[in-house]
């Protein structure tokens, strides 16, 4: 089984604070992606990945920015934390693009 | 812009009962994928069921199917039978088939099974 990994389930972190979100997939999937989740807008992609150190804005980049030294990871960054970053953020996989993407738990970020 | 529309925020259905969620979407796209995700409460999102806009035969999955109206962008979820174990927040999403594998998604449904 496909298995994603998110390094924290619960997190809370203070404004101005430099917050990092880890994941980590172990099938060797080619893409990764991260997401976050507000209620009544669904899923926002932030930024995705299709190679080690290859990276592409989605629809809300600004205030992050991403890492990926290695291709089972992918980091998310938040260079200095807002209230408004407050949000559950979910990161997925996927071998093909157009194929099932594989999401990891999600981290439930809370900025004071 | 490529949207998709899920205008039932909230949904509920007795046990044993089908129900189906709507979903709509707009594209200028001619190949692209679609899909419904499932998020149980506090465990990780699944994919329900695929389909690819080019096979015109609706995808089933078990309990899970689908009604996909190319020309009317409509791709509603059915689900038969239901079961406790089907309540979730689901999700519609689309892909275009030459795109980058940016997935759009809808606002999500929340679907309660009642015993």
């Amino acid at each position: 089984d496909v298995k994603v990994t998110q390094s924290s389930r619960y997190l809370v972190k203070r404004t101005g604070e430099k917050v990092f979100l880890e994941c980590v997939q172990d099938m060797d999937h080619e893409n990764m992606f991260w997401y976050r989740q507000d209620p009544g807008l669904g899923l926002r992609l932030i930024y995705f990945s299709y190679d080690v150190k290859m990276k592409e804005k989605g629809d809300i980049p600004e205030g992050y920015s991403v890492s990926r030294e290695k291709k089972e990871r992918f980091s998310l960054i938040l260079e200095s934390a807002s209230t408004n970053q407050t949000s559950m953020y979910l990161c997925a996989s996927c071998l093909t693009l157009g194929y099932e993407q594989y999401f990891g738990p999600g981290t439930r970020l809370t900025v004071t | 812009a490529q949207t998709v529309t899920q205008s039932q925020p909230e949904m509920s259905v007795q046990e044993a009962e089908t129900v189906t969620l709507s979903c709509t979407y707009d594209t200028s796209e001619n190949n692209y994928y679609l899909f419904w995700y499932k998020q149980p409460p506090s465990r990780q999102m699944i994919l329900v069921i695929r389909q690819e806009a080019y096979k015109q035969q609706n995808a089933t999955e078990n309990r899970f199917s689908v009604n996909f109206q190319k020309a009317a962008k409509s791709f509603s979820l059915k689900i038969s039978d239901s079961q406790l174990g089907d309540t979730a927040m689901y999700f519609c999403a689309f892909v275009p088939r030459h795109n980058t594998g940016k997935l759009i998604f809808g606002q999500g449904t929340t679907l309660q099974v009642k015993p």
